[in-house]
């Protein structure tokens, strides 16, 4: 009920591509769901976040799908660039309560 | 410059031996919090704490423990009762009243046991 499921767990794009993250969840308490972008060594920094009030929130290349009924959020990075590559980490809350992070997904842009 | 220092960045210990990790803000953030990241897994609450001299344990708190004396300080221990900790150690502050759209996290430090 706790768990966040993200997938692919490795993605690698090409240059200009659009890389595509998803994330499933069951509990529908969640009210909260942000994505992190984290370096290697690094700590995670919060990319993007979407309440589900909304379907589709959008900062720069960076997008939020976010589909209630399937219980399902996405991230969409478009025209990916190598500077993206990174570790990318969805997670969910409730209330702002503590945090439910999903196993991560490392994207590779290939110049 | 604001933020969240973690030290060491790197750290070996022996197998058996107590180890503590060093986490200092001054964001004069409330709330702090002390998260695991393994390979292939998603980051996992240790302890947290709301307010001086109050703490909380997290998911995987055995093993492990903390204090908080003072507001920008949240050092961990590492215990010879945790079995695997061998880690990558990240803490995290958030402004009183604020959110985890407001979280910051420090650079992390990554813990070998041998």
């Amino acid at each position: 009920q706790q768990q966040v499921k993200q997938s692919p767990q490795s993605l690698i794009v090409q240059k200009g591509g659009i890389s595509i993250i998803n994330c499933a969840y069951e509990n529908t308490a969640f009210d909260y769901f942000p994505w992190y972008q984290q370096f290697p060594g690094k700590g995670p920094a919060l990319l993007i976040a979407i309440r589900p009030d909304v379907s589709e929130k959008k900062e720069g290349r960076f997008t939020i799908s976010f589909n209630k009924s399937a219980k399902q959020f996405s991230l969409h990075i478009m025209d990916s660039q190598p500077g993206d590559s990174a570790t990318y980490f969805c997670a969910a809350s409730i209330s702002f309560q503590k945090l439910v992070f999903g196993t991560g997904t490392r994207l590779l842009v290939s110049p | 410059d604001g933020g969240i220092t973690q030290s060491p960045k790197y750290l070996f210990r022996k197998e058996g031996q107590n180890v503590t990790l060093s986490c200092e803000q001054n964001l004069n953030h409330d709330a702090m919090y002390w998260y695991r990241q393994d390979p292939g897994q998603g980051l996992r609450l240790i302890y947290y704490s709301q307010i001086v001299n109050d703490f909380q344990k997290g998911d995987i708190a055995e093993g492990y423990s903390v204090s908080r004396e003072k507001k920008e300080s949240f050092p961990l221990t590492v215990t010879s009762a945790q079995k695997n900790p061998t880690a990558f150690y990240l803490c995290a502050s958030i402004p009183a009243g604020g959110a985890f759209n407001e979280q910051f996290f420090g650079p992390g430090t990554r813990l070998t046991v041998l």
